[in-house]
C-alpha cells in the first residue's frame, strides 16, 4: 500500500536558520505529493504541492522538489521565522477505487526560537 | 467567511455515551471527509462521501456512523464512546473526486475527550 515516512520531531531551530524536513514515500505509479502545515489549535492548510516528477512546489519561502529516483519530497526553507512554528505533514495522493485519498506522514513539529 | 466549520470545538463526555460532531462546508464542494488525529499527531482518514454517497470507509468500528443529509454537510455520530476514541477529529472537503487531485480544505477540528 501507499505510505509516507517523515523525520521525527520535534525540530528546534533558531530564527533565520536553514530548515530541512525529510520525507520519503512508497507508492505505485505516480502519486501527487504535498506538504500541509498545522498551526497550533488550527486545522491543516495546504502549504505546497507537486504533481509530477521534477516539479518544485513553493510557497511562503518553503520549497520541495518531487524526486522520483529517490522517492523523496523534502521540505526546505532558507531562513525560518518564529511564526513558522507548527506541525508539518508530508502527504501523497492516489485515486483509489474512485476515492480522492490522502495518505499522511506522522507529522514533524517545528519550533523556532529567537 | 468560514469555508469548513465544525461544531462543537471541544467535547468532553463519559464512556458509553453517544455523541455527534457536525460539519458544514460553504465551498460548493462535492466531496467531504472525516479524519482522526491521535495524541501523537498521526492523521488518518476515516470516511469520505461524494454527493452524499459513501466512497471511502477505512476499517472504522461500526460505532462510528457518518451521515450526509446533503452535500454541504457530513456529520459524525459515535455510539458507546470508548477511552480510545479521545482524539481530534477533522472534517475536510474537496471539489470533485473524479479529478486526479483537488486540494482538501480542513475544518478547525473537534477535540473529543472521553472520561
Amino acid at each position: 500500500g501507499n505510505s509516507v515516512t517523515q523525520m521525527e520531531g520535534p525540530v528546534t531551530l533558531s530564527e533565520e536558520a536553514f530548515l530541512t524536513i525529510n520525507c520519503t514515500y512508497t507508492a505505485t505509479g505516480y502519486p501527487s505529493l504535498f506538504w500541509y502545515v498545522q498551526y497550533p489549535g488550527e486545522g491543516l492548510q495546504l502549504l505546497l504541492k507537486a504533481t509530477k516528477a521534477d516539479d518544485k512546489g513553493s510557497n511562503k519561502g518553503f520549497e520541495a522538489t518531487y524526486r522520483k529516483e529517490t522517492t523523496s519530497f523534502h521540505l526546505e526553507k532558507g531562513s525560518v521565522q518564529v511564526s513558522d512554528s507548527a506541525v508539518y505533514f508530508c502527504a501523497l495522493h492516489k485515486i483509489t477505487g474512485g476515492g480522492n485519498k490522502l495518505t499522511f506522514g506522522t507529522g514533524t513539529q517545528l519550533k523556532v526560537e529567537l | 467567511d468560514t469555508a469548513v466549520s465544525q461544531t462543537p470545538k471541544y467535547l468532553v463526555t463519559q464512556m458509553g455515551n453517544d455523541k455527534s460532531i457536525k460539519c458544514e462546508q460553504n465551498l460548493g464542494h462535492d466531496t467531504m471527509y472525516w479524519y482522526k488525529q491521535d495524541s501523537k499527531k498521526f492523521l488518518k482518514i476515516m470516511f469520505s462521501y461524494n454527493n452524499k454517497e459513501l466512497i471511502i470507509n477505512e476499517t472504522v468500528p461500526n460505532r462510528f456512523s457518518p451521515k450526509s443529509p446533503d452535500k454541504a454537510h457530513l456529520n459524525l455520530h459515535i455510539n458507546s464512546l470508548e477511552l480510545g476514541d479521545s482524539a481530534v477529529y477533522f472534517c475536510a472537503s474537496s471539489q470533485d473526486v473524479r479529478v486526479d487531485y483537488n486540494e482538501q480544505f480542513f475544518g478547525p477540528g473537534t477535540r473529543l475527550t472521553v472520561l
